[in-house]
């Protein structure tokens, strides 16, 4: 059965200090993995996926990576305007489209 | 271009009743998933459905079905509504089901059964 399991569940950052948030994963066979933010009454938003061992994307102070067995989401300098819940999800190989997500990393950035 | 939108945004049932939610996908957009999220299970696949037909369902019991019309709105009932059935319901849409294509969800339709 695949599993995601995200850590922390909370964290607490003063603006400008950095962290990472970890994912792991197990699957059979990786398509895919995604990361998405939610803000509260809000769906989930779009940010990376990530395909392979080593691969990496970045988006302004986001940074995402990928290895065999987990993805880490780096946050550099954060703002308040980063505070939300940020969701790790993969794609089976034997899954069709469908996503397994993890429980979520809520992120609060104090200024 | 509109986002994925869902309708009712709120919704309170009570036991034994059933609910038909609505989604419209983005224009063009002909694949729609939906997903259950609590605070307990988190995000939860239901099915996904592309030109009509149902591809994927998750691991939830028969009272959950949805259906695809021809201009791609999708719409999920759930019958004989039971406590654990509250949740936000979420729909998210992609432009032709590939499998690497970005998922656009919408805000949701928050469901309270009493």
């Amino acid at each position: 059965e695949d599993q995601v399991t995200q850590s922390p569940e909370a964290l607490r950052l003063q603006e400008g200090e950095s962290s990472s948030l970890n994912c792991s994963y197990t699957v059979s066979g990786l398509r895919g993995l995604f990361w998405y933010r939610q803000d509260p009454g809000k769906g989930p938003e779009f940010l990376f996926t990530l395909y392979s061992a080593g691969e990496e994307k970045e988006k302004e102070r986001l940074k995402a990576t990928l290895t065999k067995k987990e993805s880490f989401l780096h946050i550099t300098a954060p703002k308040p305007e980063d505070s939300a819940t940020y969701l790790c999800a993969v794609q089976a190989g034997n899954a069709g489209n469908m996503l397994t997500f993890g429980g979520g990393t809520r992120l609060m950035v104090k200024p | 271009k509109a986002g994925v939108t869902q309708t009712p945004r709120y919704l309170i049932k009570t036991r034994g009743q059933q609910v038909t939610l609505s989604c419209s996908p983005i224009s063009g957009h002909r694949s729609v998933s939906w997903y259950q999220q609590t605070p307990g299970q988190g995000l939860q696949f239901l099915f996904e459905y592309f030109s009509e037909t149902q591809r994927n369902k998750g691991n939830f019991p028969g009272r959950f079905s949805g259906r695809q019309f021809s201009n791609s709105r999708s719409e999920m009932n759930v019958s004989t509504l039971e406590l654990g059935d509250s949740a936000l319901y979420l729909c998210a849409s992609r432009l032709s089901g590939a499998s690497n294509e970005k998922l656009f969800f919408g805000s949701g339709t928050q469901l309270s059964v009493l």
